[in-house]
């Protein structure tokens, strides 16, 4: 059963970049697309982006200017970094496993609460 | 962009009742759709996915259907621990990426 653990700091500055990143273990990094969702406090999920193991990453529109999604196959990580933060960005980060057909996103971390805010 | 659009926002009912709820899409999904359900504090839990398969471990008091625009996620008798928000998701080649639902949060009337 894939695990999958999110890290990095809790508190981030405005303008900023927000660094995590997301620890797979239990199965390979290569048997899923991961993406990255959030949701602000009290409020409803949002889609960061997605990527394959080998492919290039797919971000939201609203969020592509400054994100990065990554995958170090190494150290069976996934990556998310987003640049010049504002208070808008204060959400719960987590990490999931979509199939590569299936439409559902199975397996997630338990959530990491990034706040922005100087 | 595809939106999904749920509904109702809030959904009062008691337990041992039936739960339906809607999912709309402003374009064609296929039957590329899933439904999460979200417990205060927790990460959410996927319950369907492309429209109509139970994940591993769900009761069968879940169960989606539909196609295209239009799903519906039922829950055929409500248990207590089946009060919570629910989420719809769908999954796109082109424009390429996912989308959710604002939310149907379902209450103890």
């Amino acid at each position: 059963q894939v695990q999958l653990q999110e890290s990095g700091p809790g508190l981030v500055k405005p303008s900023e970049t927000l660094s995590l990143t997301c620890t797979v273990s239990g199965d390979s990094i290569s048997s899923y697309y991961w993406t990255w969702i959030r949701q602000p406090p009290g409020k409803g999920l949002e889609y960061v982006g997605h990527i394959y193991y080998r492919g290039s990453a797919t971000y939201n529109p609203s969020l592509k200017s400054r994100v990065t999604i990554s995958v170090d196959t190494s150290k069976n990580q996934i990556s998310l970094k987003l640049k010049s933060v504002t208070a808008a960005d204060t959400a719960v980060y987590y990490c999931g496993t979509l199939g590569v057909a299936a439409s559902g996103i199975k397996h997630w971390g338990q959530g990491t609460l990034v706040t922005v805010s100087s | 962009e595809i939106v999904l659009t749920q509904s109702p926002a809030t959904l009062s009912l008691s337990p041992g009742e039936r739960a339906t709820l809607s999912c709309r899409a402003s374009q064609s999904v296929s039957n590329s759709l899933a439904w999460y359900q979200q417990k205060p504090g927790q990460a959410p839990r996927l319950l369907i996915y492309d429209a109509s398969n139970r994940a591993t471990g769900i009761p069968v008091r879940f169960s989606g259907s539909g196609s295209g625009t239009d799903f519906t996620l039922t829950i055929s008798s409500l248990e207590p621990e089946d009060f919570a928000v629910y989420y719809c998701q769908q999954r796109s080649n082109w424009p390429p990426g996912l989308t959710f639902g604002g939310g149907t949060k379902v209450v103890i009337k």
